[in-house]
């Protein structure tokens, strides 16, 4: 069993729509991450928290220590968001399957 | 200026072979990883390096080992390559000390072995 378990594994919206990615872990932790991988293969960092909500433009992510939960979501989406969304967690940085988003104009 | 910077990005190789992906950060972080994503995009560490101390992934073959000249290099070195290490392999640099920082990675290298 992964340490990380993100879901849904794929995800398709339409443009507008808000979208929410899960992740649940096993691991004590101290942070953790959501990456962004486009399509061209770029990894980039989102968001890194370890308590509470962070927002950055349409972005908006939560993490619930006691549960070992996070969730990410997006508002008013829009096809360039379209990517692997990947959450990571742990020193050593477990990661979670990815979830493929496809926004539809 | 790339904050974390890989080379080469592409690399093709005959199986047997012995090959180095280079990897440079140079926004002063002290800690460096090296990450392998396999076919089905699955992201796994393989090493970090922090300040001398090197974490291996007890999963990675002997074969793979990492060198650090200094706190800003971490490169790759690969023995005997085979089939099942063609994959990409993805460098990040943050910072450790007492609360991990944000990760940043490089553009990604990668390898087909043939």
């Amino acid at each position: 069993k992964n340490e990380v378990e993100q879901s849904p594994q794929n995800l398709t919206a339409q443009e507008g729509e808000f979208i929410t990615i899960n992740c649940s872990y096993s691991v004590g932790i101290s942070a953790l991450h959501w990456l962004q991988q486009h399509p061209g293969g770029g990894i980039v960092s989102l968001f890194m928290l370890s308590s509470g909500k962070k927002k950055h433009g349409r972005l908006i992510a939560t993490i619930n220590i006691q549960e070992k939960h996070s969730s990410l979501h997006i508002t008013a989406s829009h096809p360039r968001d379209s990517a692997v969304y990947i959450c990571a967690v742990g020193n050593q940085f477990y990661f979670g399957t990815g979830t493929s988003l496809t926004v539809i104009p | 200026d790339t904050a974390v910077s890989q080379t080469p990005k592409y690399l093709v190789t005959q199986m047997g072979n012995d090959k180095s992906i280079k990897c440079e950060q140079n926004l002063g972080h002290d800690t460096m990883y090296w990450y392998k994503q396999d076919s089905k995009k699955f992201l796994k560490i393989m090493f970090s390096y922090n300040n001398k101390e090197l974490i291996i992934n007890e999963t990675v073959p002997n074969r793979f080992s990492p060198k650090s000249p200094d706190k800003a290099h971490l490169n790759l070195h690969i023995n005997s390559l085979e089939l099942g290490d063609s994959a990409v392999y993805f460098c990040a640099s943050s910072w450790r000390r007492r609360q991990l920082g944000e990760l940043f990675f490089g553009e990604g290298s990668r390898l087909t072995v043939l």
